[in-house]
């Protein structure tokens, strides 16, 4: 069974600071990687996500996430951060296949200092 | 297009009560799927459908949860009883399938917040 590890529960970062959040999966296959933002109150909002080719995801708001095969990572990144990205990060991992329900890590929450 | 719409968006209830959760997805969408997060974790999947067959309900507890999609279009997830674990939100997706690799269109709800008390 696939798993999804997210080693950060909190990550504190100055506004206009580089940010980068690990994310470690566990898939014998080649996975499905995607990247979702959640705030307060509100649904999950997908950032990005990995098929397949390019190893270097651009997603929206100017996140970036890179595909390592080898490290089994897909960690995400954004060169400078803005206020409003202050919310809850989730790495998911999906099968393929007849099932598509992803799993997700547990998340890291983002706090960004004026 | 519209999204996918839950309701209710808040239920308060007491343990050992019933409860029912409704969703919409998006039209034309075949796959449909329950979530339950709860507080400070990842969402998990409960149970996914395809038109009004289930695919996948191997994380729904099946002696308290159940769930229907009885026209392939909308779905309700119930909890009976309710137990005070039960607390949490309960997210609803639907996707497009498509045949070989990974599903279109894959989009969460706002969800639903249940505390059980």
């Amino acid at each position: 069974a696939q798993s999804v590890t997210q080693p950060d529960i909190h990550i504190t970062v100055s506004e206009g600071a580089s940010l980068e959040l690990r994310c470690n999966y566990s898939y014998g296959a080649t996975p499905y990687l995607f990247w979702y933002v959640q705030s307060p109150g509100q649904g999950l909002q997908l950032l990005l996500k990995y098929f397949s080719g390019d190893t270097l995801v651009q997603g929206i708001k100017g996140f970036e996430a890179e595909f390592k095969r080898s490290q089994s990572s897909f960690n995400l990144r954004k060169p400078s951060v803005h206020w409003s990205d202050a919310a809850e990060y989730f790495c998911a991992v999906g099968a393929g296949g007849g099932a598509d329900g992803l799993t997700f890590g547990k998340g890291t929450h983002l706090i960004i200092q004026p | 297009e519209a999204g996918v719409a839950q309701s209710p968006r808040y239920k308060i209830i007491e343990k050992r009560q019933s409860v029912a959760f409704w969703c919409n997805p998006i039209s034309g969408h075949a796959t449909l799927y329950w979530y339950q997060q709860i507080l400070g974790q990842g969402p998990k999947l409960l149970i996914q459908f395809q038109n009004n067959g289930v695919v996948d309900d191997s994380q729904l507890p099946k002696d308290r949860f159940s769930a229907e999609r009885l026209k392939g279009v909308d779905s309700t997830l119930k909890i009976q009883p309710a137990k005070l674990e039960d607390s949490a939100v309960y997210l609803c997706a639907s996707s497009l399938r498509r045949s070989g690799g990974w599903v279109y269109g894959y989009t969460f709800g706002s969800g639903t917040r249940l505390t059980v008390v």
